[in-house]
């Protein structure tokens, strides 16, 4: 399973764009990007998955560069309600093994 | 159900007693997932049931730890003897063979 590496930490204020890189260096070909989000006390909560380019939803985007080997979440205009931990996972679903999930990412954003 | 049901929301046992946890994962899901969350720490994987294939138990930490999940739908996770280290919030994830998991608020286990 291609591993994943993301900083342990970053602070933001309200307002900031937040942008949070992951390395994964040896992404297989039918490797997804996913990224999730965990506040206290809950499961983690799915924000977005790509591919390859770029993926936008509502809550988030999501830029992979042509070679895959990293990948950057960005959360525009964050709030208070934004600190969380954010998780980065490599993974091919067709492939009959779990999602691995490292530290991830712990996001503080204070006003 | 609209998600994914686990039980109890809370345990405290002694030292050496067996528990059972239980999820109850999205009507349809074919692919079951356990992990547990130490505090502070990121999730650990622990046991993965897709539809009728062997389970994947290559994350189970010991022989206490068991699962087994019913007619494809309702899974049960054991730790039998346990001890004070297996506290921890285990948490139950589903999804229909896609890595877009829906977890539970999870089990929150307390060895005393």
């Amino acid at each position: 399973l291609a591993k994943t590496t993301q900083p342990i930490s970053m602070d933001s204020y309200e307002g900031q764009e937040v942008n949070i890189t992951c390395s994964h260096n040896n992404i297989a070909t039918n490797d997804y990007i996913t990224w999730y989000q965990q506040f206290p006390s809950q499961g983690p909560r799915f924000i977005i998955q790509g591919y390859k380019t770029k993926v936008t939803n509502e809550v988030a985007s999501l830029f992979i560069p042509a070679d895959r080997k990293s990948s950057t979440l960005s959360l525009p205009r964050v709030s208070l309600s934004d600190t969380a931990v954010y998780y980065c996972l490599v993974g091919d679903s067709q492939a009959g093994t779990a999602l691995i999930f490292g530290k991830g990412t712990t996001l503080s954003v204070s006003s | 159900g609209a998600g994914v049901s686990q039980s109890p929301s809370n345990k405290v046992t002694e030292k050496g007693k067996d528990v059972e946890l239980r999820c109850d994962p999205i009507s349809g899901h074919t692919a079951l997932y356990w992990y547990r969350q130490s505090l502070g720490q990121g999730l650990e994987f622990l046991i993965y049931f897709q539809g009728n294939s062997a389970p994947d138990k290559s994350g189970l930490p010991s022989d206490r730890f068991s699962a087994e999940r019913t007619g494809g739908s309702v899974s049960t996770l054991t730790i039998q003897r346990t001890q004070q280290e297996d506290s921890a919030v285990y948490l139950c994830a589903s999804t229909q063979q896609t890595n877009r998991y829906t977890f539970g608020s999870g089990t929150r286990l307390t060895v005393v």
